[in-house]
């Protein structure tokens, strides 16, 4: 148990729906990560949040936002969803903003039908 | 875009041998490490290797890193059943303030007992 939870584990909905996907980070840690893996790919980077505040945004689409909460736990929002956003999406949690480790959540398993 | 790429892409050995999986990155890094994904499964944090460490070793693993070259290696000894999973690289770097951990495209590691 890496001590990140995500929520929820599996999401199903349609296309042009918005879902959230929840993370709490470990406790202590002030960062966190957000990551989409498609099929037998690599983790493509989103966005990261340090202590409330963005510090490093990826190839985060427009329909996608994220925000960090002052108790730390972070949400992805993902609207207008399209068949190719299905995806594992996974969170990570550090306790600095770079060169620590990262404890990565179980992911929430996105399907959009 | 991915910053790291993992060679080779799949790698199949009999139990008991041992692995090497490369690493090459593009741009200046703060440190590196690696991770292991079971499937469909979270990321689970093996090492990280500072950008002034050329080698360093964790029980069956070791790494070595070549900053002239941009290049990192995994080696694990002695592979087991279980090392079967994917292995992957991240790097973090800092960009005028905008951090990022970013993987590579990971190396599919099977061990055929």
């Amino acid at each position: 148990d890496s001590g990140v939870t995500q929520t929820p584990k599996h999401l199903i909905t349609a296309t042009g729906q918005r879902v959230t996907l929840r993370c709490s980070p470990r406790s202590g840690d002030l960062s966190v990560y957000w990551y989409q893996q498609s099929l037998d790919q690599g983790l493509q980077f989103l966005i990261q949040y340090y202590n409330g505040e963005e510090r490093a945004k990826g190839n985060i689409l427009e329909r996608f936002s994220a925000q960090q909460f002052p108790d730390l736990h972070s949400e992805l929002n993902l609207s207008s969803l399209e068949l190719g956003d299905s995806a594992l999406y996974f969170c990570a949690s550090s306790v600095a903003r770079y060169g620590t480790e990262a404890f990565f959540g179980q992911g929430t398993r996105l399907t959009v039908v | 875009s991915q910053q790291g790429e993992e060679d080779p892409q799949a790698l199949s050995i009999q139990e008991g041998e041992n692995a090497t999986m490369n690493c090459s990155y593009k741009t200046s890094i703060n440190n590196l490490q690696w991770y292991r994904q079971n499937s469909g499964r979270g990321l689970v944090h093996l090492i990280l290797i500072r950008s002034n460490e050329r080698e360093k070793h964790s029980g069956r693993l070791r790494v070595t890193l070549d900053t002239s070259k941009k290049s990192s290696s995994l080696l694990i000894t002695a592979s087991r059943a279980a090392d079967t999973a994917s292995y992957f690289c991240a790097t973090d770097f800092t960009n005028f303030g905008n951090e990022k951990l970013t993987f590579g495209t990971g190396t599919r590691l099977t061990i055929i007992p």
